[in-house]
């Protein structure tokens, strides 16, 4: 059973910084793997979306890494900003005929300024 | 390009009622996914429509109901609302279904407050 965990739930950090947001996946058989934010209140907006094929992708100071092997995604952002302050989710498509996503619960990004 | 769009964005509803929500998928789009979020159960799948059909469908009771057009918007319903039906309820597109490598776009969400 395919389960995804992000850690940590909550960090906090000054304004500049740069900062890296775990996600770990149990089973490596996936299609892609997408991360997203969710402002409070909000949907969610899709950042990345990598491929099982990938290594990476960048968008912006965003860049996502994928190691199948390891089961694990980082999202890096590079100068944090206090408009980067969100929720951030990881989200894996399973390979079986169910092709649903399975959600991590979520890092709380707060950027301070 | 317009995205993913849902009807209405705020709902109050009291107890034993029922509630429609509609969902417009990116245009081109055949893949719908209704997603319920709470603080404390974080997001929760509830179904999956492809080409008017349910290909897909999370542990919810059968109170929960959706369906899709023919022009891929969908609509999903609960019946006999609870007090625990309060949450925001998320709609989301893709383009296809399967063996696709395209992500998921989302809507902004119907917040819904039972009272």
């Amino acid at each position: 059973k395919q389960e995804v965990t992000q850690i940590p739930a909550a960090l906090s950090v000054p304004e500049g910084e740069n900062l890296v947001l775990n996600c770990s996946f149990t089973d490596s058989a996936i299609y892609n793997l997408q991360w997203f934010r969710q402002d409070p209140g909000k949907g969610l907006t899709s950042l990345l979306l990598i491929q099982s094929s990938q290594r990476e992708q960048t968008s912006g100071r965003l860049n996502a890494s994928l190691d199948k092997s390891s089961g694990r995604s980082t999202l890096y952002i590079a100068a944090s900003q206090p408009g980067d302050s969100a929720t951030y989710l990881c989200a894996v498509r399973r390979t079986d005929s169910n092709y649903q996503l399975i959600w991590g619960a979520g890092t709380k990004l707060i950027i301070k300024p | 390009k317009a995205g993913v769009t849902q009807t209405p964005r705020y709902l109050i509803k009291t107890r034993g009622q029922q509630v429609t929500l509609s969902c417009s998928p990116i245009s081109g789009h055949r893949s719908v996914s209704w997603y319920q979020q709470t603080p404390g159960q974080g997001l929760q799948f509830l179904f999956e429509y492809f080409s008017e059909t349910q290909r897909n469908k999370g542990n919810f009771p059968g109170r929960f109901s959706g369906r899709q057009f023919s022009n891929s918007r969908s609509e999903m319903n609960v019946s006999t609302l609870e007090l625990g039906d309060s949450a925001l309820y998320l709609c989301a597109s893709s383009l296809d279904l399967g063996s696709s490598p395209y992500g998921y776009t989302f809507g902004s969400g119907t917040r819904l407050t039972v009272v």
